[in-house]
């Protein structure tokens, strides 16, 4: 098993540019989460899917959207990128409520 | 507000030493405590914790859930090298919501 895998690593944005995230499991998982992690912070919720169709919004949702049509992949959309979205972002998926499995991050940079 | 908090911020040690870890939080409608260790990339999952008193163990490493006091500690014994990173202290609350301390980096020194 491939586990979670993001795509890209790295990507450097200009603002008001947009763009999507990708996150996939090959682990049948049905809960999916998005985490930002800011230096030195912990990580927070952004958002999270309970299974194929169904999202929500976790702490941070303002200025992200996700969808969730498959139960492999959960991408996470940024629509008009800003600097305060520069940050390292961990996708994490997990079989119930419980331990969860990370993905290696995307590191975002928006100048 | 929901917050976690974790202490020390950062802790140096030679190998050999024992460290403890705290986590405190207030977290309205509890479900459990995880532990993680963060290295250069993704936190990687050691413990998680639902019942008061029931102490986790794994190796040399140990975790146990105080639910009145709303705290849980992370006890690493004979600690070496290879446990220098960030540990991450996470409270599950219901309705699928995930609150995390800032972390503790633990530094090990030869």
């Amino acid at each position: 098993n491939a586990g979670v895998t993001q795509t890209p690593k790295f990507r450097i944005l200009k603002i008001g540019q947009s763009m999507t995230l990708q996150c996939a499991q090959d682990m049948n998982h049905n809960y999916m989460y998005w985490y930002r992690q800011d230096p030195g912070m912990g990580l927070k919720l952004i958002y999270y899917s309970v299974g194929a169709g169904i999202t929500d919004k976790g702490e941070v949702p303002n200025g992200y959207n996700v969808s969730r049509s498959t139960t492999e992949d959960f991408p996470l959309r940024l629509e008009l990128a800003a600097p305060s979205q520069t940050s390292v972002y961990f996708c994490a998926s997990s079989p119930h409520q419980e331990t969860q499995y990370f993905g290696p991050g995307t590191r975002l940079l928006v100048l | 507000e929901d917050k976690v908090v974790q202490s020390p911020l950062s802790l140096v040690v030679h190998e050999g030493d024992t460290v403890t870890l705290n986590c405190s939080y207030e977290v309205t409608n509890f479900r459990s405590l995880l532990w993680y260790k963060q290295e250069k990339k993704a936190p990687t999952f050691l413990f998680m914790l639902t019942s008061s008193g029931i102490e986790k163990k794994s190796g040399r490493l140990s975790s146990i859930l105080d639910k009145k006091e709303l705290f849980s500690i992370l006890n690493i014994t004979a600690t070496q090298t290879g446990d220098s990173a960030v540990y991450l202290c996470a409270v599950e609350a219901t309705g699928n919501q995930f609150y995390f301390g800032t972390g503790t980096s633990l530094t090990v020194i030869p």
